[in-house]
Formats: C-alpha cells, structure tokens, sequence
C-alpha cells in the first residue's frame, strides 16, 4: 500500500521568502512522486515529478524538488515566493505495482503575503 | 490543442435526480479516472478505467456510476444514492506509465 502525508494543511510565507512544502510518503516499491499545483476552482497542473534518475527534480515556475530515500520524503521548495504562487499544492505517489492509481495527499494551501 | 475538456463548469441538482457530468480527450490516453474533492480531504478516486468497456470502482464509488464507450469519453452519473454529491469533480487521464492530466473540473451543488 501507498500513502502520502502532507505536513501542515497552511504555509504562510511573505512574498520573496524561501517556500518549502513538507511531503513524505511510503511506498513497498521504487516510488514516482508528483507535485501539483491547483489554483481556484481549477483542475491539477503538473509541476514536476520524479521516476528515476537525478534526486533533484526542477519544475515549473522555479519550483524544484528532492526525492531521499533515506527519508521518504519529496518537499518542494522554491527560494522567492511570489504572489502569485498562492494556491493548492498536492503531492502524490505512485506505486510501481499499481502505477496507474496515484495516492494523493491532502494538499496544502500557500499564502503568500505582500 | 489537446487536453481534456469538461462540461457543465457548474451543475446543481435538485434532491432525487441523477445527473451526469461530462469527460473527454483528445489526448489518446488509454486511461481515465474521477475524482472527487473535498476541502481538506483531497483528492478521492472514485472510478477509473483503463481500456474501453472496462472499468473498476475506487475508493468512495457508491452512489456514482461511470460507461467507458469510447477512449475518448468517460461520462460521470451522481445518482440519487448518493447522498451528500455537493463536490468539485476532476477528471483525469493518463497514458501507461505516464502522468496524469487534469480537466478544469465541475462543481456540483445539490439544492
């Protein structure tokens, strides 16, 4: 079984200071891991993703982010928040077994203050 | 351009009826899923399937109903069943070992 756990359901950070988004997961195989980006009443957008290869993952809009195995976690970090990178972040699992049905977590809401 | 397309953006339903929200794609993804998503619960699977004709039941699959015809459609029906359907609905498609792509979503209000 595959699970994601997303630590903190808010992150308030103000606008040019470092983001970082906790995401740690468990999975019995060789994981893929994604992050999403979800702004209002909208569908996911795709910001990077890990399958194999290089731990350190670059994305979208200057997000990037590492997958450690030792740890089990994938956080997503960016050094400048701006404004307009308030919105809902998922991040997601898949098990190589069944690689067709990602495991979501519950998301987490950035604000991002003037 | 190809994407995935869902319609209505916004739906509402009176008590007792059944409704059927609408996917499509022209991505030529052999995968389809629904998901159902709640504030601060995520996103719930409620069907998906993998090849026309075929489909199984996710996690929160009662009261929903689903066809898969065509590869390029995977039409949602909320049934009278189900008995708290207010939600934002997202479908998603996904080639083998690929990514999953979003649609923009339909709100369902029950009045």
């Amino acid at each position: 079984a595959q699970s994601v756990t997303q630590l903190g359901s808010h992150v308030s950070v103000s606008e040019g200071a470092l983001v970082l988004l906790r995401c740690n997961y468990s999975s019995s195989v060789p994981p893929y891991l994604f992050w999403y980006v979800q702004y209002p009443n909208q569908g996911l957008q795709l910001l990077l993703k890990y399958t194999t290869g290089a731990t350190l993952v670059k994305g979208i809009n200057g997000f990037e982010a590492e997958f450690k195995k030792s740890e089990t976690s994938f956080h997503l970090t960016k050094p400048s928040a701006h404004m307009s990178d308030a919105a809902e972040y998922f991040c997601a699992v898949s098990d190589g077994r069944r690689s067709y049905i990602p495991t979501f977590g519950r998301g987490t809401s950035l604000i991002v203050h003037p | 351009d190809g994407g995935i397309t869902q319609s209505p953006k916004y739906l509402f339903r009176k008590e007792g009826q059944n409704v059927t929200l609408s996917c499509e794609q022209n991505l030529n993804h052999d995968a389809m899923y629904w998901y159902r998503q709640d504030p601060g619960q995520g996103l719930r699977l409620i069907y998906y399937s993998q090849i026309v004709n075929d489909f199984q039941k996710g996690d929160i699959a009662e009261g929903y109903s689903v066809s898969r015809e065509k590869k390029e459609s995977f039409p949602l029906t909320v049934t009278s069943a189900q008995k708290n359907p207010t939600a934002f609905y997202l479908c998603a498609s996904r080639l083998a070992g690929e990514t999953q792509y979003f649609g923009p979503g339909t709100r369902l209000t029950v009045l």
